[in-house]
């Protein structure tokens, strides 16, 4: 099956610093990729939907000058979380839609990244 | 805006027991509709889906789950759970035809199953 590899899985930084969240669809073209955000025992809240080529869109709450989404090949998207504070360590989890065919609206997810700003 | 409603948060099982968790989901028109499995320290899966058709769909390791359009539901059912069903599961919903495909999750379920 379809693969999207996430990296890091966990990453620890200081107040005020900077964070790059990559997210890889390692054996199709993701013509979409999704950001989602888990707070411990909730369910997956969207950030943003991205894809290749365009600006992503961002959802309702979501400040897009902290969460700063690149979209620039069909397999790579990247997060950067920008001057992080302790409020944003949580769980990002990001997803792939591939493109092609009856697979199109099927959304495959990388394993996750655990970020904790001290 | 849709929401999904898992009802059940915690739901515990002996090896064996049936399985029913169930997903309503608001949004008058036509949906997508998805569980999604994510077994301790993994990553979510896919377990079935529903576009169109046959409104009860098999997945996959014996899952199967009802589209019950008049009731906004899509249940999800194990005849027989085992050890290996424990986990947590989540429901999912897309507008059909939106081109982008953005998912509308439901608030999860763990399910604990004791062997």
């Amino acid at each position: 099956g379809a693969v999207v590899s996430q990296h890091p899985s966990w990453v620890i930084c200081k107040s005020g610093t900077s964070v790059k969240i990559e997210c890889r669809s390692l054996d199709f073209q993701a013509t979409t990729m999704f950001w989602y955000r888990q707070f411990p025992k909730q369910s997956l809240m969207l950030m943003a939907t991205s894809n290749e080529g365009s600006k992503a869109t961002y959802e309702q709450g979501v400040e897009k000058d902290k969460f700063l989404i690149n979209h620039a090949s069909l397999t790579l998207s990247t997060l950067t979380v920008t001057s992080a504070h302790p409020e944003d360590s949580s769980f990002y989890i990001c997803s792939a839609r591939d493109g092609q065919g009856g697979a199109k609206n099927i959304q495959y997810f990388g394993a996750g990244t655990r970020l904790s700003v001290l | 805006a849709q929401s999904v409603s898992q009802h059940n948060h915690h739901v515990i099982l002996s090896e064996a027991a049936s399985l029913e968790l169930g997903c309503n989901y608001s949004y008058g028109g036509t949906v997508n509709l998805f569980w999604y499995v994510q077994y301790p320290g993994q990553h979510l899966q896919l377990l079935l889906k529903y576009f169109s058709g046959d409104p009860l769909v098999k997945g996959i390791k014996g899952f199967e789950a009802e589209f019950i359009k008049s009731k906004f539901s899509f249940n999800l059912r194990k005849p027989s759970v085992q050890w290996s069903d424990t986990a947590e599961y989540f429901c999912a919903v897309n507008p059909a035809g939106t081109s982008y495909g953005k998912l509308t999750f439901g608030q999860g379920t763990i399910l604990t199953v004791h062997p």
